[in-house]
């Protein structure tokens, strides 16, 4: 079993609906969470990050930790075209230690305009 | 402000030869981290690198793969013998200090063929 695992997708959604992504982790040590996108033949992109549990939100995005059920969330609100993507979770046991961050295999999402 | 630059952005060797990839941190950051991503796989650390020193290299192969941050210019992934199995997308990262807050890269598309 991955220690991350991520719904590889493809996800095809129209303009304008919400999006939820999700991961689910088996690492109960891990406490910093992260959401990047990465466009096609691009690098990720750092989209949020939140430490242990509740809710952040960043304009149309909201992520999501709920360390009980190992499981965490990105919505997307008003999805755009633009936002058509792979989107990567990873999260961390540590502060400051780059080997200790676990990536998901990222979903693909593709929003119809 | 350039990014993080890669180059060269797509790189194919024949089997045995070496590879060798470039990356210029951002201004201002001193922290290097190199990952390698294979096809709907996730980003796998391999090292941290900060002017000089390796921090941490527990996720390079043991053998063939070695990484520097020189001084003065880039950082330099090389990879000797290549094989097959080499052929993937090698991002580097560059921070400040957090490597959750690093700015990644475009990526060298590595083939062998």
């Amino acid at each position: 079993q991955k220690e991350v695992e991520q719904d590889p997708g493809p996800l095809s959604v129209p303009e304008g609906a919400i999006v939820s992504l999700n991961c689910t982790y088996s690492n109960s040590a891990f406490q910093y969470f992260m959401w990047y996108r990465q466009y096609s033949r691009k690098g990720p992109e750092l989209l949020m990050y939140t430490y242990s549990s509740g809710n952040k939100e960043d304009g149309r995005f909201t992520a999501q930790v709920d360390k009980s059920s190992k499981y965490i969330s990105l919505f997307i609100r008003d999805s755009q075209p633009s936002d058509s993507a792979t989107y990567l979770c990873a999260m961390s046991p540590f502060y400051s230690s780059a080997s200790k961050i676990i990536f998901g295999s990222g979903t693909r999402l593709s929003i119809r305009p | 402000n350039a990014g993080v630059m890669q180059n060269p952005r797509h790189l194919v060797r024949r089997r045995g030869q070496e590879a060798r990839l470039r990356c210029s941190p951002m201004k201002g950051h001193s922290h290097v981290y190199w990952y390698r991503q294979l096809p709907e796989e996730g980003l796998k650390f391999m090292v941290y690198l900060q002017k000089e020193n390796i921090i941490d290299e527990s996720g390079m192969p043991k053998e063939r793969f070695s990484a520097e941050f020189p001084k003065e210019g880039p950082s330099i992934l090389r990879i000797q013998q290549v094989v097959r199995g080499d052929s993937a997308a090698y991002f580097c990262a560059s921070s400040r200090i957090d490597p959750t807050e690093a700015f990644f890269g475009q990526g060298t598309r590595l083939t062998v063929v």
